[in-house]
């Protein structure tokens, strides 16, 4: 079946150290994913997106990394801040099915000051 | 630009009665989709418009959910009579090409909360 999970559920950091937040997917036919953050109160906010053919992208202090071997995607923050403190969702979506997204259930990032 | 906009932000009825929620996309939009999360879960696809065509409507739960966008622009998400499960929060979002396309990601509005008593 198709299912796009987190390994952790909440992550705690401290301010400046790098987060890292996984997600595992298991249809092999997705090829493009997104990473989403999600604010109390406010809609999922577009972070970065990556295309299967693809192993790592970057933007601006942030990384998605992409295994395809272990169906196996990852975000990470570099020097993380207070404002990063959010709810974030990595998505799919599965080259035949439209516009259609899976999400995975989400992990709170927590930064500590 | 204005983002995507929904209304209204929190809806509370009871067991029984109707609701229509609003969206309205970022103008020029053509794509619109629906989707809920529900009691913490993951964030799941309701439906899809191209323009005022459903593309895909494969995420709607039952015959108590109906999706309209007349004239290709706002849409609305009516459900009736809404039932206790119904309970969540509902997000709209656009994008101007399709989903998989880079540099046009969905754009997500802030959601509706909708609370059946």
């Amino acid at each position: 079946g198709e299912s796009v999970g987190l390994h952790l559920p909440t992550l705690s950091v401290q301010e400046g150290d790098n987060s890292i937040i996984n997600c595992a997917y298991s249809n092999s036919a997705s090829d493009y994913f997104i990473w989403y953050k999600q604010e109390s109160g406010k809609g999922p906010q577009f972070i970065i997106d990556i295309r299967s053919n693809m192993d790592k992208r970057q933007g601006q202090r942030v990384t998605v990394l992409l295994n395809k071997t272990v169906k196996h995607l990852s975000l990470q923050i570099a020097a993380t801040q207070p404002g990063d403190s959010a709810v974030y969702f990595c998505a799919e979506n599965i080259g035949n099915q439209g516009g259609k997204l899976i999400f995975g259930q989400g992990t709170e990032l927590s930064v500590k000051p | 630009e204005a983002g995507v906009t929904q209304f209204p932000s929190h809806s509370v009825i009871e067991k029984g009665q109707t609701v229509t929620l609003r969206c309205d996309p970022i103008s020029g939009h053509d794509n619109l989709y629906w989707y809920r999360r529900v009691m913490g879960k993951e964030i799941k696809f309701l439906l899809h418009f191209v323009k005022e065509s459903k593309q895909d409507e494969s995420g709607m739960p039952n015959n108590r959910f109906l999706a309209e966008r007349t004239g290709g622009t706002y849409s609305t998400l009516k459900v009736q009579p809404a039932e206790l499960e119904d309970s969540g929060v509902y997000f709209c979002a656009s994008s101007q090409a399709g989903v998989s396309s880079y540099n046009s990601p969905l754009h997500f509005g802030n959601g509706t909360r909708l609370t059946v008593t």
